[in-house]
């Protein structure tokens, strides 16, 4: 079974700085993909980001972008400028092919951005 | 935008009860699921569907049963509520269309007395 595990239950950021979160994957699949969502407080989980396992170019979405390490299984996020509205729980999960859109979570990572 | 509705937000209620939790999305969308959200544990899946009447388990699917019976809708249902099962419970529904991309719906905080 796969497992994704984040390691830092909790980090800090400036506002402005950059930040990142960290995510290692167990897969013995080859083609799979990979995500981070985000859960404000009290709000809906939304999607930030996906990654393919097949493409080596990493994924960025306007200030958020991945370090996608296929052979060390790591798939970090980067947040840059940050802004308070980044605060939130940031979710990594994976998603193999064929499981019907099946994802695995990892155990989240709550973000304080500070002035 | 794609919507997802669940029934309450905060619901209370006491060991034994049986307990509905509702779901329901408007995006035509194939496949449903289920997850229970705790501190330090994530999200873990309980039950998901990928069509009318289909369900199967997730990982922790003990003392729970599901029911769609309409493509929009997803039910969880806890047959008789213990004090473990408090929990935050979240509904996603996805297309095949989109691999691996869920929406959410706003969770249900569940406390069981």
């Amino acid at each position: 079974a796969q497992t994704v595990t984040q390691s830092q239950p909790e980090m800090s950021v400036q506002e402005a700085e950059t930040v990142t979160l960290s995510c290692t994957y167990d897969t013995s699949e080859s083609d799979y993909y990979l995500f981070w969502y985000k859960q404000p407080p009290s709000r809906q989980m939304i999607l930030v980001i996906r990654q393919e396992a097949y493409k080596q170019q990493n994924a960025t979405e306007n200030r958020f972008s991945v370090n996608f390490q296929k052979a060390a299984k790591s798939f970090s996020l980067k947040i840059s400028d940050s802004q308070l509205g980044d605060a939130a729980m940031y979710f990594c999960a994976y998603n193999g092919t064929g499981t019907a859109s099946k994802l695995t979570f990892g155990t989240g990572t709550r973000l304080q951005v500070t002035l | 935008d794609v919507k997802v509705t669940q029934s309450s937000r905060y619901l209370v209620k006491r060991t034994g009860e049986k307990v509905f939790l509702e779901c329901v999305q408007d995006m035509d969308h194939e496949n449903m699921f289920w997850y229970r959200q705790d501190p330090g544990l994530g999200l873990r899946l309980i039950y998901f569907s990928y069509d009318v009447k289909m369900k199967e388990k997730g990982d922790i699917p003990e003392g729970y049963s599901v029911s769609r019976e309409k493509k929009e809708r997803f039910s969880l249902i806890l047959e008789s509520a213990s004090t473990n099962q408090t929990s935050m419970y979240l509904c996603a529904s996805s297309s095949d269309g989109l691999v691996g991309e869920q929406f959410f719906g706003p969770g249900t905080r569940l406390t069981v007395l």
